[in-house]
């Protein structure tokens, strides 16, 4: 599987954009970049997902660098609610009906009021 | 109906009981998935289920022993375990498609006494 890193931790103040970043560089073409968090005492959660261009929902947006060796996981307004590990992983299905997610140590998101 | 339930929210069990946790989904999708996290660390795959089949064990012990009864539900039976397999249980499921984002419950918290 190919490997992602993620810095370990990152802060932020409350209602500043928050930029947490992703290296993939053993990337292949049919890699998609996932992004899951899980906050304190929660199973984790789906943010968003992309395989080339960037990606807004209404949860945050992804930016994917052009040789798709890094990507950028953007939070426009980061809220308490937003403190959280968010992991990065790559996701190939390679033909099958299933993804198999392998999750990283991903980056501790602390906000500050 | 976007959720994924699990049952029970918290589970204390001897090494010689045998009990199950439960995993449920009305979402339609065709691929559930069993995890494993233990305190500090991220989730570590252990079963994938696809259209009711048994797709991937990661070398699980055999005193875990997952079921998919119908595409809705998951059960996970337990027997015999050690207190090192007290943990946070999670169930997810995905889309057939081809980016199978995942959507988590919120874990059954194991304590094996």
């Amino acid at each position: 599987d190919a490997k992602t890193t993620q810095p370990n931790s990152m802060e932020s103040n409350e209602e500043e954009p928050v930029h947490l970043p992703c290296n993939h560089s053993t990337i292949s073409g049919t890699d998609y970049i996932h992004w899951y968090r899980q906050l304190p005492s929660q199973g984790p959660e789906y943010v968003i997902h992309g395989l080339t261009s960037n990606v807004n929902n209404r949860m945050a947006s992804l930016a994917i660098a052009e040789d798709r060796k890094s990507s950028t996981l953007i939070l426009h307004r980061a809220t308490l609610r937003d403190a959280a590990v968010y992991y990065c992983i790559l996701l190939n299905a390679g033909g099958t009906s299933y993804g198999k997610l392998t999750f990283g140590q991903g980056t501790i998101l602390t906000v500050h009021p | 109906d976007t959720e994924v339930t699990q049952t029970p929210k918290h589970l204390v069990m001897g090494m010689t009981n045998k009990k199950s946790l439960k995993c449920e989904q009305h979402m339609g999708h065709r691929a559930m998935y069993w995890y494993k996290q233990k305190a500090k660390k991220p989730p570590e795959l252990m079963f994938v289920y696809s259209y009711e089949k048994l797709s991937i064990n990661e070398s699980v012990p055999s005193r875990f022993s997952p079921e998919c009864p119908n595409s809705s539900l998951l059960n996970l039976h337990l027997h015999a375990l050690q207190p090192e397999d007290s943990a946070l249980y999670l169930c997810a499921s995905s889309p057939v498609g081809t980016t199978y984002e995942q959507y988590f419950g919120p874990g059954t918290r194991l304590t094996v006494t």
